[in-house]
This record gives structure tokens, sequence and C-alpha cells, in this order.
């Protein structure tokens, strides 16, 4: 069974500062990754998808690459502001499923 | 872009009656959605998957007398919660997902959520 971990569950950091997110699978057969951000109470935001033939997207400040090798992906925020404050989650789907897994996801905080 | 549309956002029902939840892909045509479960503080566990047309496929665990899902168009899915309980109470989201989602680089989109509360 696929499961999923974020690493830190939350992190609080300054204005300003460049920011990774953690995520690893136990089957590293990865199909599709997507990260979202999550804001309280909130449905779920599309910020990148890396689909089965690539390695890495940027959207803006945001960069996320996945090593299909060890079935880690990382979420790179650059330059953080306040309005990054959110819960992200990375999620996958592995070959001939169309279901996403979810990690818990990472509680971002960015103080002013 | 990719949109769905989940309504209502709050709701808040008497025990042992039944809630209907409504997803809608409002600019595209969506093969399949899928219905989602999320306690505090916890991910997304996923109840179902529906395909239009179809019966829907449910997680192991998922009663699916209680949590009927109905997607009768390629629009259109809902999630009628039946004789509420208390502990039915949680935050329900959907999701789509299309060949075009994928193609554009979309991926899945989520509606909103539904936050239920079972009095």
């Amino acid at each position: 069974k696929q499961e999923v971990t974020q690493i830190p569950a939350a992190l609080s950091v300054p204005e300003g500062e460049n920011l990774v997110l953690n995520c690893s699978f136990t089957d590293s057969a990865i199909y599709n990754l997507q990260w979202f951000r999550q804001d309280p109470g909130k449905g779920l935001t599309s910020l990148l998808l890396i689909q089965s033939s690539q390695r890495e997207q940027t959207s803006g400040r945001l960069n996320a690459s996945l090593d299909k090798s060890s079935g880690r992906s990382t979420l790179y925020i650059a330059a953080s502001q306040p309005g990054d404050s959110a819960t992200y989650l990375c999620a996958g789907t592995q070959g001939g499923s169309e279901k996403l897994v979810f990690g818990k996801g990472t509680k971002l905080t960015v103080n002013p | 872009g990719a949109v769905v549309s989940q309504h209502p956002s709050r709701v808040i029902c008497k025990s042992g009656t039944s809630v209907k939840i409504e997803c809608r892909s409002l600019d595209f045509q969506a093969t399949t959605m899928f219905w989602y479960r999320q306690f505090p503080k916890q991910s997304l566990m996923l109840m179902a998957t529906s395909n239009e047309g179809s019966k829907a496929t449910y997680e192991q665990g998922v009663e699916k007398d209680k949590f009927l899902i109905n997607h009768a168009s390629l629009t259109l899915s809902t999630l009628t919660v039946t004789s509420a309980h208390p502990e039915d109470s949680s935050f329900y989201i959907c999701s789509a997902s299309s060949d075009r989602g994928l193609y554009y680089g979309y991926g899945y989109t989520f509606g909103s959520g539904t936050r239920l509360t079972v009095v």
C-alpha cells in the first residue's frame, strides 16, 4: 500500500526566506505527482503537476521536482511571503490508477 | 483553467436526516470524479471514485448505502449522506479529472469543500 510522508509537519520562517518542503513515497513507482496548497477550511488549490514524462515544474516562485528512482519530491519556495502561509500537500498516482494518494501535509507559516 | 464548484460550503443538519452535496465541473467534462473526507489536521481520505453513467467504486471501509454517489452527467456528481449521525461530521471535498486536465497540466481539480455538522 502506497504511503506518503511529508517532512516537516510544520515550518515557521521569516518573510523572504527560501524554503524546501519534502515528500516521499513508499513505492517509488509514481506516475503523476501534484502539489497543492490548502488554506484553513478551504478546498485544495493545485500548484504544480509533474506528469509521468517530466522531472520538474516551475511556476513563479515555486519549483517542484521529482526523483523517480527514490520516490522523493521537493517543493521549493523562493522569497517566501506571508501570503504563502498555508498547508502544502503532495499527492501522487501510480500507473494504471487514477487515485491520488496524499501526504498529511506541511503547515507553513511565514512571519512578516 | 479547470474549475470545480462544490455546494453547499457549509451545512448543519439534524441526526437522522439526509444531506446532498453537489460537485460540478464548470468548464470541462469530468470523466471521473472523486469524493474525499478530511478529518481535522489529517490528510484527505478517498471515499469513492465515480465515472459518469456507472456505479461508484467505494474504498474499503466506506459504507456505500450511507454515502450515496450519483454521477449522472459529465459535469455533475452528488454525494448524499443518508441518515446522518454526529460521527459523519467532517469536511467533504470532491475533485474531478479529465484528459484535458492532464494535457494542459491542471491535473486534478478540487472543489472548495463542504463542512458538514450533524447535531
